[in-house]
């Protein structure tokens, strides 16, 4: 119940393009859904968050849309560039649980120019 | 401002050797959390700790194990008797309100 289900594993993005990251929880306690962007030998760093009582959020050219009823949430990245290449994770976390975060698996985007 | 602080980064034990790994967090945050990053995987929380307390160990391993924060100076997380399993990305993570996480740049623990 306390995983979070990342799709897809990886995505490949012509430069321009829309890419698109999907997950999807189980724990409708959850309350928090961060999603960080973690370049190979750098630590995780926070892109955008929701919270559910909002359904889209959007920073730039990053957007968040939410859906609380079927309980998953995307990450929407406009105008993919190149250097967007990295991998990007999703989480969840509920303030009950001291906000520990639980992750996806993961998602390896290329942005190919 | 800087960022959360950790080293080293990288360490190599070999088995049965301590490892200790250090976590400096943000400036004007008590709220620290632990994760480990095994490869082509993502993050699994181990251990949340505000200072001098262990608040939720979880996720942590009963045994070799342990965690702490002290009054001051930094988080310490001490691996003993490691073993090539405990090969993975340690990244800890700092907060003012146990909701935004900023991470470290991780310590990579390779044990031959």
């Amino acid at each position: 119940q306390q995983q979070v289900k990342q799709s897809p594993q990886s995505l490949i993005v012509q430069k321009g393009g829309i890419s698109i990251i999907n997950c999807a929880y189980e724990n409708t306690a959850f309350d928090y859904f961060p999603w960080y962007q973690q370049f190979p030998g750098k630590g995780p760093a926070l892109l955008i968050a929701i919270r559910p009582d909002v359904s889209e959020k959007k920073e730039g050219r990053f957007t968040i849309s939410f859906n609380k009823s079927a309980k998953q949430f995307s990450l929407h990245i406009m105008d993919s560039q190149p250097g967007d290449s990295a991998t990007y994770f999703c989480a969840a976390s509920q303030v009950t649980s001291y906000g520990k975060l639980t992750f996806g698996q993961g998602t390896i985007l290329t942005v190919h120019p | 401002n800087a960022g959360v602080m950790q080293n080293p980064r990288h360490l190599v034990r070999r088995r049965g050797q301590e490892a200790r790994l250090r976590c400096s967090p943000m400036k004007g945050h008590s709220h620290v959390y632990w994760y480990r990053q095994l490869p082509e995987e993502g993050l699994k929380f181990m251990v949340y700790l505000q200072k001098e307390n262990i608040i939720d160990e979880s996720g942590m391993p009963k045994e070799r194990f342990s965690a702490e924060f002290p009054k001051e100076g930094p988080s310490i997380l001490r691996i003993q008797q490691v073993v090539r399993g405990d090969s993975a990305a340690y990244f800890c993570a700092s907060s003012s309100s146990q909701e935004t996480q900023y991470f470290g740049p991780g310590t990579r623990l390779l044990v031959l």
